[in-house]
């Protein structure tokens, strides 16, 4: 196991809806970084937080937003769902200064 | 053999059985390379790692070689098991910055008992 917990496991919206997905990072890890991965894809890049400061955002759309909280915990919120929404959401955590990321379990959503 | 599907590429081996799979990565600048294994409904984990100044670098059962000249990442298992049965992904980043790595597809690795 790697430390790195998310919350839930799995969930289903509509479309339209608001959804917040939780991950706690391995502890003394101040960096998270959140992913989505669809069905027989790599995992794509949404943002990255180190110490509570998004330092880092791939190619989603301002509807994917996140939090980093003061003890490295980490929300990733997404309004006005879409179908294509759905898919596994995997947080990984890190130490500011090393390359190595360690990932949680995901969070599978489905978009009805 | 290796086959590509309609989604995920795959590659069925026998137990016993030394397996390669292969990576095109797509940045020329990119400098540190990373392999990591997914099990169903698992998240990523990492296996092995390589930076550019090397071109080969060795783990337990398994070995990573890099070609910087062809773009190209492999994963080499000795040995291999069932329970090496996953979907092993590429990823490729710039060391000295964020360390956000891109991921590449994804190779299914079925291992027949």
């Amino acid at each position: 196991e790697t430390g790195v917990t998310q919350s839930p496991t799995h969930l289903i919206k509509t479309r339209g809806q608001q959804v917040t997905l939780r991950c706690s990072s391995q502890s003394g890890h101040n960096t998270v970084s959140w992913y989505q991965q669809a069905l027989g894809q790599g995992p794509q890049f949404i943002f990255q937080y180190y110490r509570e400061e998004e330092n880092g955002r791939g190619n989603f759309p301002p509807r994917f937003s996140g939090l980093q909280f003061p003890n490295y915990s980490s929300e990733l919120n997404v309004n006005a769902l879409e179908l294509d929404d759905s898919a596994l959401y995997l947080c990984a955590s890190r130490t500011g200064n090393q390359e190595t990321q360690y990932f949680g379990p995901g969070t599978r959503l489905l978009v009805l | 053999g290796e086959s590509v599907g309609l989604h995920l590429p795959t590659l069925s081996v026998q137990e016993g059985d030394n397996s390669i799979i292969n990576c095109a990565y797509s940045n020329s600048a990119s400098d540190y390379f990373i392999w990591y294994k997914q099990e169903s409904g698992k998240g990523p984990q990492f296996i092995i790692d390589i930076r550019s100044n090397m071109d080969k670098r060795q783990g337990q059962r398994v070995t990573v070689l890099l070609n910087k000249t062809v773009k190209h990442l492999s994963l080499q298992i000795a040995a291999t098991q069932p329970g090496d049965s996953a979907v092993y992904f590429c990823a490729e980043t710039l060391s000295g910055g964020s360390y956000i790595p891109t991921f590449g597809r994804g190779t299914s690795l079925i291992v027949h008992p």
